[in-house]
Formats: structure tokens, C-alpha cells, sequence
């Protein structure tokens, strides 16, 4: 998983309650993504980062905050988690912009998140 | 096992067949294209990539095709093995930092 960690890897929580998901990369690649999947849809863009506190919105943003503090971690956050965000997430990185630079994105294991 | 993809298409391949795999792309200004393997509980893997100067890469057992005229993109895979069986999908990026995901396509390898 191109040196991606994601924790937790499970996870069950109750409507109403705040989430956060972590994503951890030992890559130095600057742009991180966080995505959700969901049968009968794509991989969709919750939020990316293309360096240390820069932060962009993706197409189903609402609801989810991110933050970057570090190079290696990216964090989202489910303010008040409802039962549409019951899915599974997965974190990615791409060495997008660096000298060489590629758009490919390698993917973590993902977390599965019930909200109940 | 994971519940992503329960409806989709599906390609049933004999052990040691060809397989073809197919994707239209939705813009024609995308100039990067990406496909991925996806195995049950897994986090999807890059397996080969195209840009749109070229019409045609290809990786070990895998072929990338790329017909900009018809905004089609196939993934061939020779020799189809039981490892491969797995949920497909390509991606295209056109002038901007994110990825335009397919939802995907089932291969189920059969001896």
C-alpha cells in the first residue's frame, strides 16, 4: 500500500457523535486525498491537501473538515457523523508537482466506518 | 467481505483466457488515465498508467489501450490467472489536481 497507514481500520459509532480518521504516509508525497466509496459509485473526493495547511474541497465535501499539520499526516473529521456517511474511506497520495512529478495516486487499506 | 460494487458488470474469464476490460471516459480534454485493481477488503492498486499522447503502454501481462476518438479505454490482461479476480476501474484527470473515478467492472476468473 506504498507506505499508507489508516486507522482506525473499523469503526461503528452512533448518529450524532464526532469522528476523526487518520491517514499516515512515510512517502513525503506531497498531495494527500480523502475519498469515500459506496456501491453503485465511484471512488468520490471529500477533501485533498497539496501541501502542509493547504487544503481544498472535493465534490461531496459536506459535513467533512480535513487538517495537515504535517507532511505525513492527514486527518478527517466528522463533525456530528450521520448515517449517510456510513461507507468506506480510503486515503491516497501522489507525488503530484515534484520534479519528475506523476499523477498517479496509490491508495491506503481504507476504514470502514457504520454509523448506527 | 466488502459490499462496495454488488451491482456491478461483470466479465467471467476461463483460467489462462484473454481478458478485456473496458471504460469510457466522460471528457475529452483528459489527458491521463489510470487503472486500478481492487480486491475484496482492500484499498485499490495501481496497476498501469496513459497519457494521452500515446495510444497504447503496456506493463507485464497488462495492455493499456487508449481511442481518444471514441473516449474508450481498455485494460487487457493475458493469460488471466485466478490472482487476477477482482473489481477494475480506470480513472481520467483533465486540468485539475483530482481523479474522475468509473465505478467499475467485476472479473471473475473461472478454472
Amino acid at each position: 500500500d506504498a507506505g499508507i497507514t489508516q486507522s482506525p481500520r473499523h469503526k461503528v459509532t452512533e448518529t450524532g457523535t464526532p469522528v476523526t480518521l487518520r491517514c499516515h504516509q512515510t512517502e513525503n508525497h506531497r498531495y494527500m486525498y480523502w475519498y469515500r466509496q459506496d456501491p453503485g459509485h465511484g471512488l468520490r473526493l471529500i477533501h485533498y491537501s497539496y501541501g502542509v495547511k493547504d487544503t481544498d474541497k472535493g465534490e461531496v465535501s459536506d459535513g467533512y473538515s480535513v487538517s495537515r499539520s504535517k507532511t505525513e499526516d492527514f486527518l478527517l473529521t466528522l463533525e456530528s457523523a450521520t448515517s449517510s456517511q456510513t461507507s468506506v474511506y480510503f486515503c491516497a497520495i501522489s507525488d503530484r508537482g515534484a520534479g519528475g512529478s506523476t499523477d498517479t495516486q496509490y491508495f491506503g487499506p481504507g476504514t470502514r466506518l457504520t454509523v448506527l | 467481505g466488502e459490499s462496495v460494487g454488488l451491482h456491478l458488470p461483470t466479465l467471467s474469464v476461463q483460467e489462462g483466457d484473454n481478458s478485456i476490460i473496458n471504460c469510457a471516459y466522460s471528457n475529452s480534454a483528459s489527458d491521463y488515465f489510470i487503472w486500478y485493481k481492487q480486491e475484496s477488503g482492500k484499498g485499490p492498486q495501481f496497476i498501469i498508467d496513459i497519457r494521452s499522447n500515446m495510444d497504447k503502454r503496456q506493463g507485464q501481462r497488462v495492455t493499456v489501450l487508449l481511442n481518444k476518438t471514441v473516449k474508450h479505454l481498455s485494460l487487457q490482461i493475458a493469460a488471466t490467472q485466478p490472482g487476477d479476480s477482482a473489481v477494475y476501474f480506470c480513472a481520467e484527470k483533465f486540468n485539475t489536481d483530482k481523479l474522475i473515478f468509473g465505478t467499475g467492472t467485476r472479473l471473475q476468473v473461472f478454472p
